[in-house]
């Protein structure tokens, strides 16, 4: 079982605007702004979209943000392209001694 | 351009053990801290382990702790991970990954580089 929450699958059609939630706890997430989410389309390895819950590394196109609210955080893809349909993850800091760095189960990403 | 080829996968039995290699390239590898994240066939991403950039600190997951061990070559531009007393839940592709600069040497991991992957897969 992941550490942080996302839905197992969301939609949406080309053009469209989707947010894909995480949820965790006041240990990780909910306590600290060091949520990351990253895009994996399949056989492929992870690529860093959003660190610092919300600023982007350079190379990746404005349509990604994020933004945090409580214990819950957010990716928004806005103009939905046939190339976003793929995994994605969060992951945060978190003061567990088990790990020091905690993921969602990831989000299949469909565009219809 | 950034790059970072593992090596060292492969079919092992429960109990045994490999050690993983990841070579980087395009990047000066010893200013960076690193880490080992690996895949489940068809589940999520778990932090395994991570060291930083002078190879002085190491950070484990409860998962692996006493029995994986991180290291890294800075003159061989190189990332290793010994692995030891496998058991079957540690099959998985396994990661190499690099660290933003943002965070250095801190406990602060955003992994803006990854390599492919090696597959390690633990049975009789």
């Amino acid at each position: 079982q992941s550490a942080l929450t996302q839905p197992a699958s969301v939609s949406g059609s080309p053009g469209q605007s989707l947010t894909i939630s995480c949820t965790g706890t006041s240990s990780d997430l909910g306590g600290y702004s060091y949520v990351s989410w990253y895009q994996q389309h399949p056989g492929k390895a992870p690529k860093l979209m959003i660190y610092d819950v919300s600023k982007r590394p350079s190379g990746i196109s404005n349509r990604f943000s994020g933004s945090k609210s409580g214990n819950t955080a957010s990716l928004t893809i806005s103009g939905l392209q046939a190339e976003d349909e793929a995994d994605y993850y969060c992951s945060s800091y978190t003061s567990s001694s088990a790990f020091d760095v905690v993921f969602g189960g990831g989000t299949k990403l469909t565009v219809l | 351009e950034v790059q970072l080829l593992e090596s060292g996968g492969g079919l092992v039995q429960p109990g045994g053990s490999l050690r993983l290699s990841c070579v980087a390239s395009g990047f000066t590898f010893s200013s960076y801290d690193m880490s080992w994240v690996r895949q489940a066939p068809g589940k999520g991403l778990e932090w395994v382990s991570s060291i930083y950039s002078s190879g002085g600190n190491t950070y484990y997951a409860d998962s692996v702790r006493g029995r994986f061990t991180i290291s890294r070559d800075n003159s061989r531009d190189t990332l290793y991970l010994q692995m030891n007393s496998l058991r079957a839940d540690d099959t998985a592709v396994y990661f190499c990954a690099k660290h933003h600069s943002a965070y250095s040497n801190s406990r602060i991991y955003y992994f803006d580089y990854w390599g492919q992957g090696t597959l390690v897969t633990v049975s009789s």
